[in-house]
């Protein structure tokens, strides 16, 4: 059984491009979260997909950020019109239940630089 | 307004010896708390999972305690090894477990 996967690792964007992030749960799970890290900082919680469905996307920024997750294929984490202070580690996490029997495993992450 | 503090922010340690790393929270109403170990470039990687009516948990050499009075967390690493060096973070759950809340982390170095 693989574990949560992400790609690409690191992507490259020039302000004003976007960016697309994948990640692929684990087989079996239906909960997906993405977090984003900034150089030195913590993990912040951004948004929390079930299949087909936004649950709480309460942490993303209102504009430029989307995220679905779709009944087939990976969860997409879209940033348009990209800016500096978007470069960040994006994790994805996933999960089989929510709540206190939730475990979340991590993928390795995506490391967005914008130029 | 919920946080998750973490203290020390960062500490160093020589192989074999134990250490605490202590985690305060405001987070509220309170359902679960956990901690993670990070190593550097990968994704946090799950340690222990505890609820309000735990107050201990153990996984191999890490054993983490929970006061939920006082609202105050600590993982204990016994006999330190190098490959301890990490970022442990402190996590905690709000309403039903499906808001988190993350503490900066503890940076770790385990010295030879």
């Amino acid at each position: 059984n693989a574990g949560v996967m992400q790609n690409p690792r690191h992507l490259v964007r020039r302000r004003g491009q976007e960016a697309r992030l994948r990640c692929s749960p684990m087989k079996g799970h239906s909960h997906v979260y993405w977090y984003r890290q900034l150089p030195e900082e913590g993990l912040k919680f951004m948004v929390y997909l079930q299949k087909e469905n936004i649950i709480d996307e309460s942490g993303m920024p209102k504009e430029r950020f989307s995220a679905e997750f779709p009944k087939e294929g990976p969860s997409i984490l879209r940033i348009q019109q990209v800016v500096r202070g978007d470069s960040a580690a994006y994790f994805c996490a996933s999960s089989q239940r929510t709540g206190v029997f939730g475990t979340q495993y991590f993928g390795p992450g995506t490391r967005l630089l914008v130029l | 307004k919920n946080q998750v503090e973490q203290s020390p922010q960062s500490l160093i340690i020589l192989e074999g010896k134990n250490c605490t790393l202590q985690c305060n929270y405001t987070v509220s109403p309170f359902s679960n708390l956990r901690w993670y170990k990070q190593d550097t470039g990968r994704g946090p990687v799950s340690l222990t999972i505890m609820t309000f009516s735990e107050n201990t948990k153990s996984n191999g050499r890490y054993t983490a305690t929970l006061d939920a009075d006082t609202k105050q967390s600590s993982l204990h690493i016994t006999a330190s090894q190098l490959s301890d060096s990490a970022s442990y973070i402190c996590v905690v759950s709000e309403d039903y477990g499906q808001n988190f809340v993350f503490g900066p982390g503890t940076r770790l170095s385990v010295l030879p």
